[in-house]
């Protein structure tokens, strides 16, 4: 059965650097989503995407974070100069119409 | 983002007995998912509802969504050891892309 993957599964970063997380939709889907989770919170959304732009975005999702598409099969999730509250689990999903999301199996995003 | 008010917060229950628990929102919404998420992964599908007093079943899970579509439960049946972990209620509005999810309700089961 198709599942979204997520790559680095934990990424450790000092305070002020730049982080990618990586993201491979299921093949046929044309919504793409990035959220996050806080430990021990629920999940909250960041960002979705559609037709190759943003079409809706939180208050969260700030200059910070930028995502991109770059090739057919990734969507990646960038945040430019990371602060310690980024610290989250990081969970992309997709779906094919605006229903059912699917989600990965999450990033660990860990700033020291 | 949207309030869901999502409980019990957690349930310690009896292995083989049935669980309930519930959203509620201000809000209405079109769809209401029901996913359920084990520690360090990420949350899996469970029950998806789309029409205002649905009522799905999937094995021995059962999910309604409410008349008043501001409101959808979840049960579980005969509860089994597997059956622990934290289950999330999600809806989205009719104009969102996004889902709005519950604090969550977490299940253990005792043997």
């Amino acid at each position: 059965e198709p599942e979204v993957t997520q790559t680095p599964s934990h990424q450790v970063t000092q305070m002020g650097q730049e982080v990618i997380l990586r993201c491979v939709p299921i093949s046929n889907h044309l919504y793409f989503y990035w959220y996050r989770q806080i430990l021990g919170q629920k999940v909250e959304f960041l960002v979705s995407f559609y037709n190759n732009e943003i079409s809706e975005k939180s208050e969260i999702f700030d200059d910070q974070f930028s995502v991109e598409r770059p090739d057919g099969s990734n969507f990646t999730l960038k945040i430019r100069s990371t602060k310690l509250e980024d610290s989250a689990m990081y969970f992309c999903a997709s779906n094919r119409n605006y229903n059912e999301q699917f989600f990965g199996p999450g990033t660990r995003l860990t700033v020291l | 983002g949207q309030q869901l008010n999502q409980s019990p917060q957690s349930m310690f229950i009896q292995e083989g007995e049935d669980v309930s628990m519930n959203c509620t929102s201000s809000s209405i919404f079109n769809t209401w998912l029901w996913y359920k998420q084990d520690p360090g992964e990420g949350p899996v599908l469970l029950i998806a509802l789309y029409k205002a007093g649905e009522l799905t079943s999937n094995g021995r899970l059962t999910a309604q969504f409410g008349i008043t579509r501001k409101d959808s439960f979840l049960n579980i049946s005969a509860s089994i050891p597997s059956d622990v972990g934290i289950y999330f209620c999600a809806g989205r509005r009719s104009n969102d892309y996004k889902l709005s999810f519950g604090a969550g309700t977490t299940v253990t089961v005792r043997a």
